[in-house]
């Protein structure tokens, strides 16, 4: 099983601020590496695809970069609306495995 | 609009059994892989099971091999999980997700709770 080992566990920043999530995989997932954000009560929502692709409708923003093993999730200016946890997953290999999440919070 | 509208969970005993649906609506369902996903209250997410589009291949987290069965009709555009020999770790959120290994989970439901507990 793939072990997705997300960092750090919390994120206190302000608007306006930069945000950097990381998400490090126990073997190489190539690029097949999505995040998603969720907020209280709903569901989760899909953000970036195979390590750096936008989802349709997500704001330029948020950005996703790294191959392998090591991967980042960039969030340029925060928003209030972007304070949430953010989920690394990887589709590379059977069982299909997620971080633990990243809980970004206003400070 | 795509939408996956979960249903069918609630308060089961250990042992017990419980039948989760999902109706898919918005998007062509029968070339599309479909997951469950769970959240377990306070916690992250876990991946549960998956199917093909044809319905023929399926895939268990090793957690639920052998008690849940996940299967598909094409025709209504439904997602089924049958659920036994039910655990108390097994109450969460389940939600249905429109991707699997080939595609990520671009779409996903609103999640129906199963709560597992005597």
């Amino acid at each position: 099983e793939i072990v997705l080992t997300q960092s750090p566990a919390t994120l206190s920043l302000s608007p306006g601020e930069r945000a950097t999530l990381s998400c490090r995989a126990s073997q190489t997932v190539s690029n097949y590496l999505a995040w998603y954000q969720q907020k209280p009560g709903q569901a989760p929502r899909l953000l970036i695809y195979d390590a750096s692709n936008r989802a349709t409708g997500i704001p330029a923003r948020f950005s996703g970069s790294g191959s392998g093993t090591d991967f980042t999730l960039t969030i340029s200016s925060l928003e209030p609306e972007d304070f949430a946890v953010y989920y690394c997953q990887q589709r590379s290999n059977w069982p299909l495995t997620f971080g633990g999440g990243t809980k970004v919070e206003i400070k | 609009e795509v939408q996956l509208l979960e249903s069918g969970g609630g308060l089961v005993q250990p042992g017990g059994s419980l039948r989760l649906s999902c109706a898919a609506s918005g998007f062509t369902f029968s070339t599309s892989p479909m997951s469950w996903i769970r959240q377990a209250p306070g916690k992250g997410l876990q991946w549960v099971a998956s199917i093909g589009a044809n319905g023929i291949a399926t895939y268990y987290a090793d957690s639920v091999k052998g008690r849940f069965t996940f299967s598909r009709d094409n025709s209504e555009n439904t997602l089924s999980l049958q659920m036994n020999s039910l655990r108390d770790d097994d109450t969460a959120l389940y939600y249905c997700a429109k991707g699997a290994s080939t595609r990520p989970f671009d779409y996903w439901g609103q999640g129906t709770l199963v709560t597992v507990s005597s």
